[in-house]
């Protein structure tokens, strides 16, 4: 299966400011995913990245508190933006390739403060 | 869109004890069901899955079944093992576009 690098693992933010979390894979993949998981929940889709143009946003979340960018087909960002201290989760991308099983990366563990 | 449901929400079985982990899903166009495991801290990965072709699947221990019917499937763990413990997680997809999960089911395993 594909090796999937999430970064950072983990961080600790002022409200207010912005991070950028990156996942990379070791190979082309056909989809991405980017996931939050709240301190003992499921996981909720937040958007599929899509390469080359716009991401698809599940019914919650919007681009302009969670802007995705998909240059090629290895790599991608989310960006949790003005952040306050109900965006503390772990953010988790995934792939999947074709009709093979999701994936998923580490995950970044973020606490606003 | 898809709903998945996942029951129970906490099992505690003894070592060497068989478990059963259930869910439905409510889109009947759904046809890719994956269960993943979840230690502490750690990513979801997955131990098995099975497509709406097949009614069963078994990797050692561990077994899958799917009711397209009643819409529903289990994972079956057996002889369970202190290293089972663990939070478990089903999914449903329709063709790999997107995945919906449950809400997950905390396993004990006593020793």
């Amino acid at each position: 299966s594909a090796v999937i690098s999430q970064k950072p693992s983990r961080d600790i933010c002022q409200r207010g400011t912005s991070l950028t979390i990156q996942c990379q894979v070791d190979s082309q993949v056909t989809m991405m995913f980017w996931y939050r998981q709240q301190p003992g929940q499921s996981l909720t889709l937040i958007a599929t990245a899509n390469q080359g143009s716009e991401a698809t946003y599940e019914s919650g979340f919007v681009i302009d508190k969670f802007p995705i960018s998909r240059p090629n087909l290895t790599f991608s960002t989310l960006t949790v933006s003005n952040m306050s201290p109900e965006d503390s989760s772990i953010y988790l991308c995934s792939v999947v390739d074709g009709y093979q099983p999701q994936h998923f990366g580490d995950g970044t563990r973020l606490s606003i403060l | 869109g898809e709903n998945v449901e996942q029951h129970p929400s906490t099992l505690s079985v003894q070592e060497g004890d068989s478990a059963v982990i259930k869910c439905t899903y409510s889109d009947s166009a759904s046809n890719y069901f994956p269960w993943y495991k979840q230690e502490l801290g750690k990513r979801p990965q997955l131990i098995i899955d099975i497509r709406s072709n097949v009614g069963e699947k078994k990797d050692q221990r561990i077994a899958v079944t799917l009711n397209k019917t009643a819409k529903h499937f289990s994972l079956h763990i057996t002889e369970t093992q202190p290293e089972d413990s663990a939070v478990y997680f089903c999914a449903a997809s329709k063709d790999f576009n997107k995945f919906y999960f449950g809400s997950g089911t905390k396993l004990n395993v006593k020793p």
